[in-house]
């Protein structure tokens, strides 16, 4: 089956801790992207890559890394600098960037 | 960024009602998008209308685009407990290779 998947689903960090979140499609998309969405919040763009070995900061990249080294994966480190990081975390993928978007089923992470 | 506000913000109807919500933007866009996420998921895409574009249908779903007002409107008809969710438009704009979503819309659908 075709579709975008994220692993963990529930994510633990503890302070001070770097964590990585999976995100991987099989639907050929050349476009990827990470948003943060916080209670009752809309979504906000953390990182979105057009191509492989490229990617462009989003709206809140601050505390944030990813690499592209695979069309098909598109990981999320959220760094110790990133002093908020507990939220719920999706990834998507399209065709390009004004297409529809498929979603992961999120990965939600909390800091203990 | 640009993004999409959706109105109103929460709505609770009995099911087989109708529901309505709207969108509004700021900039010029190549097309408009609604999105539906239901608790603790992922988003999955509605429909998406394009800027030349007046109206769309799909199934229980219909979409009407202003771009003279910068609107748009979802309208589920006969709505089912199983419509229960958030609804979020987006917008993707001429040049730029993101979309930028609103803050969503819950609907309550009450059986």
């Amino acid at each position: 089956d075709g579709g975008i998947t994220q692993s963990p689903k529930y994510l633990f960090r503890k302070e001070g801790q770097n964590v990585t979140l999976s995100c991987e499609q099989n639907l050929n998309h050349d476009a990827m992207y990470w948003y943060r969405q916080d209670p009752g919040q809309g979504l906000r763009l953390i990182y979105y890559s057009q191509i492989v070995n490229d990617f462009q900061k989003g709206d809140i990249a601050e505390g944030y890394s990813v690499s592209r080294e695979k069309k098909e994966s598109f990981p999320l480190t959220v760094t110790s600098a990133q002093k908020n990081p507990t939220a719920f975390y999706l990834c998507a993928s399209s065709m390009g960037g004004t297409a529809e978007a498929f979603f992961g089923q999120g990965t939600r992470l909390t800091v203990v | 960024s640009q993004q999409g506000e959706e109105d109103p913000q929460a709505l609770s109807i009995q099911e087989g009602e109708n529901a309505t919500m709207n969108c509004s933007y700021k900039t010029s866009i190549n097309n408009l998008q609604w999105y539906r996420q239901n608790s603790g998921r992922g988003l999955v895409h509605l429909i998406l209308i394009r800027s030349n574009e007046r109206e769309k249908h799909s199934g229980r779903l219909r979409v009407t685009l202003d771009t003279s007002k910068k609107s748009s409107s979802l309208l589920i008809t006969a709505s089912r407990a199983a419509d229960t969710a958030s609804y979020f438009c987006a917008t993707a704009i001429y040049g730029n290779n993101r979309l930028a979503f609103g803050k969503g819309n819950q609907v309550v659908v009450i059986p």
